[in-house]
C-alpha cells in the first residue's frame, strides 16, 4: 500500500507570507497526486489536481508541484481566508485513493 | 449546478447498523463514481471506497471490506452508504464525493456533499 506523509503537520504565518507544505509518497505515484483545503466544519475542496494544475476558480496564489515521490503546495501570498487544514490524496490504477495526514494552517 | 446532499445526522447504539444518502443533481448520475470519506472528530480524511452507479460495481479500502455496503437507486439520483456492526470509533462526519469512471476527472472528488455526522453510543 501507498503511505503519504505531508510536513508540517502545522504552521503559523503572517498575512503576505509564501507557506509551503510538501507531501511524500513512499512510492513513485507519477503525478497522481491531488491537494484538497478543508475550513473547519465544511467539506474539502479541491484546490490542485494532478500535481500542478490549478481547478477552475481557484485562485492563482495557489500552486503545485512535483512528480514521482516529493510534492510541494503553495500559496504565494498568504491570505486571512486561507486559514484551514490542506490534504494531498493520491489516487492509483484501481480508482483506490489514498490521503495524506493533513497540515494545518494558521495566521500569526 | 452540480450538487450533492447528504442525509441528516444519525444517533446510533454499538452494534447497530446505519445508512447514509447522497442525492446528486445537476448532472448525468450514471455518468460518475460516488466516493464516501470519513472524518473522525479532529482527525483526518480517510477514504472508504466506490461505487459506480452505472453497474453498481464497488470497491473498498481494505479497512472496510465486510464492514461497508455501497449501493445507489438510479431512478432517483441517489448514492447509498451502509456501515455495520458500528462501534463508538465509527462516530465521524460521512462525506460523499463525485469522481469521473474514467479519463477526464478520474482521480479526485469535486464536488463533495455537505457531510452527515454518525455518532454511536449507548
Amino acid at each position: 500500500d501507498i503511505q503519504m506523509t505531508q510536513s508540517p503537520s502545522s504552521l503559523s504565518a503572517s498575512v503576505g507570507d509564501r507557506v509551503t507544505i510538501t507531501c511524500q509518497a513512499s512510492h513513485d505515484i507519477s503525478y497522481y497526486l491531488n491537494w484538497y483545503q478543508q475550513k473547519p466544519g465544511k467539506a474539502p475542496k479541491l484546490l490542485i489536481y494532478d500535481a500542478s494544475n490549478l481547478q477552475t476558480g481557484v485562485p492563482s496564489r495557489f500552486s503545485g508541484s512535483g512528480s514521482g515521490t516529493d510534492f510541494t503546495f503553495t500559496i504565494s501570498s498568504l491570505q486571512p481566508e486561507d486559514i484551514a487544514t490542506y490534504y494531498c490524496q493520491h489516487y492509483d490504477d484501481l480508482h483506490l485513493f489514498t490521503f495524506g495526514p493533513g497540515t494545518k494552517v494558521d495566521i500569526k | 449546478q452540480v450538487q450533492l446532499v447528504q442525509s441528516g445526522a444519525e444517533v446510533k447504539k454499538p452494534g447497530a447498523s446505519v445508512k447514509v444518502s447522497c442525492k446528486a443533481s445537476g448532472y448525468p448520475f450514471t455518468g460518475y463514481y460516488i466516493h464516501w470519506v470519513r472524518q473522525a472528530p479532529g482527525q483526518g480524511l480517510e477514504w472508504m471506497g466506490w461505487i459506480d452507479p452505472n453497474t453498481g460495481g464497488t470497491n473498498f479500502a481494505q479497512k472496510f471490506r465486510g464492514k461497508v455496503t455501497m449501493t445507489s437507486d438510479t431512478s432517483i439520483n441517489t448514492a447509498y452508504m451502509e456501515l455495520r456492526r458500528l462501534r463508538s470509533d465509527d462516530t465521524a462526519v460521512y462525506f460523499c464525493g463525485r469522481s469521473c469512471s474514467a479519463g477526464g476527472c478520474y482521480g479526485w472528488l469535486d464536488p463533495w456533499g455537505q457531510g452527515t455526522l454518525v455518532t454511536v453510543s449507548s
